[in-house]
């Protein structure tokens, strides 16, 4: 089945530590891939996406992730973390084989401690 | 700009009672329209897809079903609620490009 796979439920760093969050996905060929974030109370929002070009893309507030075809993997990055980081990233993969529609991973939720 | 709207936000019903929860999109016309379902550590399950006025997909056999009267309007019903119907309901909408925008969500508790 098509699936997308984050390695960590929990993640706890202090503030300044170094984050990076495992993402992969099932299925190669074309596609596009997201990290969505949601903060406490607020709304799933976009952090980054990979269509094309640079496997290495930027996204808001000091996040980037690399896409790694030959390993089917997107991992989200981050130098330095800051408590207002503090939220539940979720991956996403979407593309001709998993039927055009976003495939979401099941979450991880990461705690800064100040 | 686009913004999308969906309520009630919460929501707390017995079982057995109807369910309506209505998503509109303003700003872009002719969206893609989607339902979620968000459950704690489980990620976002797609429940129903459309790409045009009564042009709706189910991806899950369940309880619910969905309609699109108006190009910018998206409904989520049931005739008779489940207590397995409980959950974080998501509306997301995407245009020409394949990223998906979300709605604030609604918390539906059935009792």
């Amino acid at each position: 089945a098509q699936s997308v796979s984050q390695h960590n439920h929990h993640v706890i760093l202090s503030e300044a530590a170094s984050l990076e969050l495992g993402c992969n996905y099932s299925y190669g060929g074309t596609v596009n891939l997201f990290w969505y974030v949601q903060y406490p109370g607020q709304h799933l929002q976009l952090l980054l996406k990979y269509f094309s070009g640079d496997p290495l893309v930027k996204g808001i507030k000091g996040f980037e992730a690399e896409f790694i075809k030959s390993k089917f993997s997107f991992n989200l990055r981050k130098p330095s973390v800051q408590w207002s980081d503090t939220a539940e990233y979720f991956c996403a993969v979407n593309g001709p084989r998993y039927g055009n529609k976003l495939v979401f991973g099941a979450g991880t939720i990461l705690r800064v401690k100040s | 700009s686009q913004t999308i709207h969906q309520w009630p936000a919460t929501l707390v019903q017995p079982v057995g009672s109807p369910l309506s929860l209505e998503c509109t999109v303003e700003g872009t016309s002719n969206p893609n329209l989607y339902w979620y379902r968000q459950a704690a550590g489980r990620g976002l399950q797609l429940l129903f897809y459309s790409i045009g006025i009564d042009q709706i997909s189910s991806e899950v056999p369940q309880n619910l079903s969905a309609s699109r009267p108006q190009d910018r309007q998206f409904i989520l019903s049931s005739k008779k609620l489940l207590l397995s119907d409980s959950g974080f309901y998501l509306c997301a909408w995407s245009g020409q490009t394949y990223e998906q925008y979300f709605g604030p969500g609604t918390r539906l508790t059935v009792t």
